[in-house]
């Protein structure tokens, strides 16, 4: 069974750095392009990064505006989206996902970032 | 920058109704990367329908999707109160991702 276990949320200040990690297990997490999505309270899905699965391949959501890098440790099956300068603007559910071509994403339950002062 | 548009933004249905819900791209997509998801409270998208028409492992018979081209559909053949939720259409690509802003279904 694909697995996805987000970690790393919390709250932090505006202008705070954080980083979050998303662990694999249940399938060959070398093989698969791995998504960030997030979901701010009470709105809609948003598409924040994508890395390849040998990170040959990596994008970005415009809206971040380069303050987010995402990475990938396939020895360690992870993932990781480090975030810089947040705003409150940032504050979400974010979840990462596994994409598997054509039979759609898989999910992992999100990890909270709240940012405030 | 591929956009999709859901409608309605909200249904609500009796229990044992059929419920249609739809999702329209900007421009044509390719059916294999478009896919339905679900999502409950405080629970995170689950996958119903990938390359528009095939249902995900598990997931009840009375939901199909069909479409093509730019019009894509989510059909729930017999509501059922577990239903309840938002549903969300999906496309994705090499370097792109859009997701539709949801259809939120309730039961009357």
């Amino acid at each position: 069974e694909v697995q996805l276990v987000e970690s790393g949320g919390g709250l932090v200040k505006p202008g705070g750095s954080l980083r979050l990690s998303c662990a694999g297990s249940g399938f060959t997490f070398s093989d698969y392009t791995m998504h960030w999505v997030r979901q701010a309270p009470g709105q809609g899905l948003e598409w924040v990064s994508s890395v390849s699965s040998s990170s040959l391949y990596i994008f970005y959501a415009k809206s971040l505006k380069g303050r987010f890098t995402v990475s990938r440790d396939n020895a360690q099956s992870s993932l990781y989206l480090h975030m810089n300068s947040l705003g409150v603007e940032d504050t979400a559910v974010y979840y990462c996902a596994r994409e598997a071509y054509n039979r759609g994403w898989s999910w992992g339950q999100g990890t909270l970032v709240t940012v405030s002062s | 920058e591929i956009v999709l548009t859901q409608f309605p933004g909200t249904l609500s249905l009796s229990p044992g109704e059929r419920a249609t819900l739809s999702c329209r791209a900007s421009q044509n997509v390719n059916s294999i990367y478009f896919a339905w998801y679900q999502q409950k409270p405080a629970q995170a998208p689950r996958l119903l329908i990938a390359g528009a028409s095939n249902r995900a492992t598990g997931i009840p018979d009375r939901f199909s999707g069909s479409g093509s081209g730019t019009d894509f559909t989510l059909t729930i053949s017999r509501l059922d109160p577990e239903d309840v939720a938002v549903y969300y259409c999906h496309h994705y690509g090499s370097s792109f991702v859009t997701f539709g802003p949801g259809t939120k279904v309730d039961i009357k």
